[in-house]
Formats: C-alpha cells, structure tokens, sequence
C-alpha cells in the first residue's frame, strides 16, 4: 500500500524557519518525482515545488522562490521541503504527493497523497 | 502564474450529468495533454479522478470523463450520486515548468 506521510508542521512566527518532511512506502520511491502541494484553510490548492526522481529537475511557484527548497533522500524514501523567511500567507496544509508517471518527464499528476501537515505562520 | 478559471459552484440531481469547465490559456491547458482533476471531500486529501486530459486512474468510476478543447478542459459526471458531492479541482502542466490548479468547484447534489 502507497503511503505518504508528512510531519514537521506547527506553529511557526513570522520570518522564522521550519522544515517539513515527507516519508513514503509501498512504492519505488527512487522512480517518481514526488510535489509539495499547499491548501490554506478553506481554499483552494496550490502547488509549492516539485522535484524529479533524480533531483535532476526542481520546480518552484514564484510565491516560494528563494525562500523555500526542496530535496529529497532516496536511500531514506523520504522528501523534505525547507523554508525560511515565512510569511503569514503561507499558512496552510501542505501535501506531498506522488507523480502518477515514473521517469524524467512525469506527467505532473498527483496520484496518491498524505494526509497533509499543518503550518501556521503568527505571533 | 494565474489560477485556472472554474465555476464556484455546480449542483444536479441524481441520476443527471454535469460538467465542469476549467479555462486556461496556451501556456497551460492549450499548450499540454497534462490535465488532471481532483475530488476533494471535507477534511480529507484530494483524490486523482482523470490525468492526462482523460485517463481514469483504476478504481475510479467510469461516470467520471475528462476532455479538452483549445484553452478549456471539461469534467463530466455522469449518473450523478450523493457521494460525487465534493470540491472539484482542475491542474495543468505550465510552460515554466510548473503546475496550476483551478480555484475549485464546489458540487452539490441536490
């Protein structure tokens, strides 16, 4: 069974730094690139960043550029999302999720998900 | 990036169709065959319902069918039933090499 699972959410002030972790099984981790997906409370989704299975291809929504990186350890089946300088804006769940298509390419499709972890950006 | 554009809201009765549109532009949903739609219900993670334009992910019902044409992409629903009421999501591949989604439709079954 695909299982993504997501952790390192919380409470978090603004222009501080927090890491969000993403461990996943029941599937070859190594093949797939793998999305951060983001959903402030009760709106809609938002992409984040997105990165190949060979770390060779990384993408970033302009709302993130500069302030957030993604990375992954495949030996460890895990993704990672760094973030820094945080805003009350980035307040949300966020999602990661696995690319439905294996290989370079993808097909920037999101076919299995965790259950989300939640970041709140106050004083 | 602009979001893509959904309908706030669509509703039908069981047994009906609806569709849901979602209108992009060349550099998304016109320029790429990377079209998805997701079913959100309440507290819970989106689901995949059609990738690629309209591939069916197995498992999902085959009342659910996706299509396109030029700059806009469709979600039909057929045979309408209580638990297809849920938020819909629209996504598309963009020429930076990003993703974006739909502001969401939200369905009622009436």
């Amino acid at each position: 069974e695909v299982q993504l699972v997501e952790s390192g959410g919380g409470l978090v002030q603004p222009g501080r730094s927090l890491r969000l972790s993403c461990a996943a099984s029941g599937f070859t981790f190594d093949d797939y690139a793998i999305h951060w997906v983001r959903q402030a409370p009760g709106k809609g989704l938002e992409w984040v960043s997105g990165m190949s299975w060979n770390s060779g291809t990384i993408g970033y929504a302009d709302s993130v550029k500069g302030r957030f990186t993604i990375s992954r350890d495949n030996a460890k089946n895990s993704l990672y999302l760094q973030m820094i300088s945080l805003r009350a804006e980035d307040t949300a769940f966020y999602y990661c999720a696995k690319d439905a298509t294996p290989g370079d390419s993808g097909s920037y499709s999101f076919d299995y998900w965790g259950q989300g972890t939640l970041v709140t950006v106050s004083s | 990036q602009s979001a893509l554009t959904q309908p706030a809201s669509v509703s039908g009765s069981p047994g009906q169709s609806i569709t849901i549109s979602c209108t992009g532009t060349n550099s998304d949903i016109g320029g790429y065959n990377y079209v998805s739609w997701y079913q959100q219900h309440p507290g819970k993670a989106p689901k995949v319902m059609i990738y690629d334009v309209n591939n069916r992910p197995s498992g999902v019902s085959n009342r659910f069918s996706g299509s396109k044409s030029g700059n806009t992409a469709s979600l039909t629903i057929s045979g309408l039933q209580a638990e297809d009421e849920a938020d819909y999501f629209c996504s598309s591949y963009t020429s930076s090499s990003t993703v974006v989604f739909g502001g969401g439709t939200k369905l009622t079954v009436l």
